[in-house]
């Protein structure tokens, strides 16, 4: 989608080495989110961002870390990953709540990861 | 855990005619949105309802809510194969919840 680009689309690393996911929008919408997709799952929310320097965990954050320094940038990092983090990742943003707005989340084309 | 769950699963339709999901969700919710995914892309937002409404139209889609059931649906009409997709339902006020989705096939 234009305005919002992760990188890489696909991805296959080792189990136990550390792995970036990369996630950047031109927009600068104040939130950020990172889901992770699964067959069975759907999508489940990992971790996400209200602003700069403020972030909180969603419902499936172990094993994951992030940071957002600017506004624009909110990369995944993997710390050590296992083969359960083999997934399809998508990064998400808003404008602002969602529930005050009529706007919904803006999504990247995701990032496939793949663990072996 | 899914708030919402979509119904039915997969739907296989012939072009022209309606499709129509299904979501229930769990808990009170300020309002509720439908996404579409396409095939190895992310998803994209189509409708967003609030939860003092009942129905909302937005071209060929039309989203009705009953919040006594907890239910919403989605009515596709006049499908297109361009419509082959999956189908989801999102609650929730800072972050949302999505269901697992209704995989909608469109055949020429």
């Amino acid at each position: 989608d234009a305005g919002i680009t992760q990188s890489p689309r696909y991805k296959i690393t080792e189990t136990g080495r550390q792995v970036t996911l990369m996630c950047h929008q031109t927009w600068s919408h104040s939130y950020m989110f990172w889901y992770r997709q699964d067959l069975g799952h759907g999508l489940r929310l990992i971790y996400y961002s209200a602003a700069a320097d403020i972030t909180d965990k969603g419902e499936v954050p172990d094993g994951y870390v992030v940071s957002r320094s600017k506004t624009e940038n909110f990369p995944l990092t993997l710390e050590s990953a296992t083969r359960s983090q083999t997934s399809v990742y998508f990064c998400a943003s808003s404008v602002g709540i969602v529930g005050q707005g009529t706007y919904g989340y803006t999504f990247g084309s995701g990032t496939r990861l793949t663990v072996v | 855990s899914q708030q919402g769950e979509e119904d039915p699963q997969a739907l296989s339709i012939q072009e022209g005619e309606n499709a129509t999901m299904n979501c229930s969700y769990k808990t009170s919710i300020n309002n509720l949105q439908w996404y579409r995914q396409n095939s190895g892309r992310g998803l994209v937002h189509l409708i967003l309802i609030r939860s003092n409404e009942r129905e909302k139209h937005s071209g060929r889609l039309r989203v009705t809510l009953d919040t006594s059931k907890k239910s919403s649906s989605l009515l596709i009409t006049a499908s297109r194969a361009a419509d082959t997709a999956s189908y989801f339902c999102a609650t929730g006020f800072q972050k949302l919840v999505f269901g697992t989705g209704t995989r909608l096939l469109v055949s020429p």
